[in-house]
C-alpha cells in the first residue's frame, strides 16, 4: 500500500472546525482512502472514507484533492471527546489481505476547552 | 454488546511463559484479524483469517506466534516463550468480505501484555 504523511500532533479549541491533513503522493488509481481515529486505551475505530469525491457521514467530511495526491479529515466542530490519534490509511482495492490496513504513527488531536 | 471482545484486558507475565489471548468477532464477520501496538505506533498487522483459513502472517509473527481460528468464529493468540520484547497491546479486529468495498474494520479494546 502506498504511504501517507500527517502531521503528528495538532490542537484544536473546542467548537471549532478541526482540518487534519494526510499527504498521499503516491496514490494508485485503486486506492481508498480510510480514516480511523484511536481514543485513549481503545482499538482503532472507522470514521469515514472515499475514493475520488468528497464524503460526509455523521462523524466527519473528508475532503479529497482533485488529483488525489492529499486528503482532508474535517471535523465539523471539536469536542473534548474528539481528542485522539487520526490515521490516514491507503488501500488498494486490488491488493491481497482483505480488508488489511496499514497504519502508520498518525496525528494526536489534542483538543482544549 | 455485540461489538468485538477481546480477554483479557491486561496480562502481567514473567519472561519464558506462554500466554494466550481469545478474541470474539462481530458474529457474522467472517474475517478476522490481529494487530499488535506499541506505545507511540500504529498498530501493525500480524496476521488475518478468512473463516478458519489463516491467509496472511506478517513477518512479525515469529515462531514464537501462533493464531489459530478453529470453527471460524473465535480466535486465540498464543506466545510461547514470552520476551519483554512482546509486551504490548495486542488489538484484534473483524470485518465482512461482503463490505470488501468500505474495508471497515471493527476493533476491540485489546489486550495489553507486559513481560517482566
Amino acid at each position: 500500500d502506498a504511504k501517507t504523511t500527517q502531521p503528528n500532533s495538532m490542537e484544536s479549541n473546542e467548537e471549532e472546525p478541526v482540518h487534519l491533513p494526510c499527504n498521499h503522493s503516491t496514490i494508485s488509481g485503486t486506492d481508498y482512502i480510510h480514516w480511523y481515529r484511536q481514543l485513549p486505551s481503545q482499538g482503532p475505530e472507522y470514521v469515514i472514507h472515499g475514493l475520488t469525491s468528497n464524503v460526509n457521514n455523521r462523524m466527519a467530511s473528508l475532503a479529497i484533492a482533485e488529483d488525489r495526491k492529499s486528503s482532508t479529515l474535517i471535523l465539523h466542530r471539536a469536542t473534548l471527546r474528539d481528542a485522539a490519534v487520526y490515521y490516514c490509511i491507503l488501500r488498494g482495492i486490488l491488493t491481497g489481505g482483505g480488508n488489511k490496513l496499514t497504519f502508520g504513527t498518525g496525528t494526536q488531536l489534542k483538543v482544549e476547552l | 454488546d455485540t461489538g468485538v471482545s477481546q480477554d483479557p484486558r491486561h496480562k502481567i507475565t514473567k519472561r519464558g511463559q506462554n500466554v494466550t489471548f481469545r478474541c470474539d468477532p462481530i458474529s457474522e464477520h467472517n474475517r478476522l484479524y490481529w494487530y499488535r501496538q506499541t506505545l507511540g505506533q500504529g498498530p501493525e498487522f500480524l496476521t488475518y483469517f478468512q473463516n478458519e483459513a489463516q491467509l496472511e502472517k506478517s513477518r512479525l509473527l515469529s515462531d514464537r506466534f501462533s493464531a489459530e481460528r478453529p470453527k471460524g468464529s473465535f480466535s486465540t493468540l498464543e506466545i510461547q516463550r514470552t520476551e519483554q520484547g512482546d509486551s504490548a497491546m495486542y488489538l484484534c479486529a473483524s470485518s465482512s468480505s461482503d463490505r470488501v468495498l468500505s474495508g471497515e474494520l471493527f476493533f476491540g479494546e485489546g489486550s495489553r501484555l507486559t513481560v517482566l
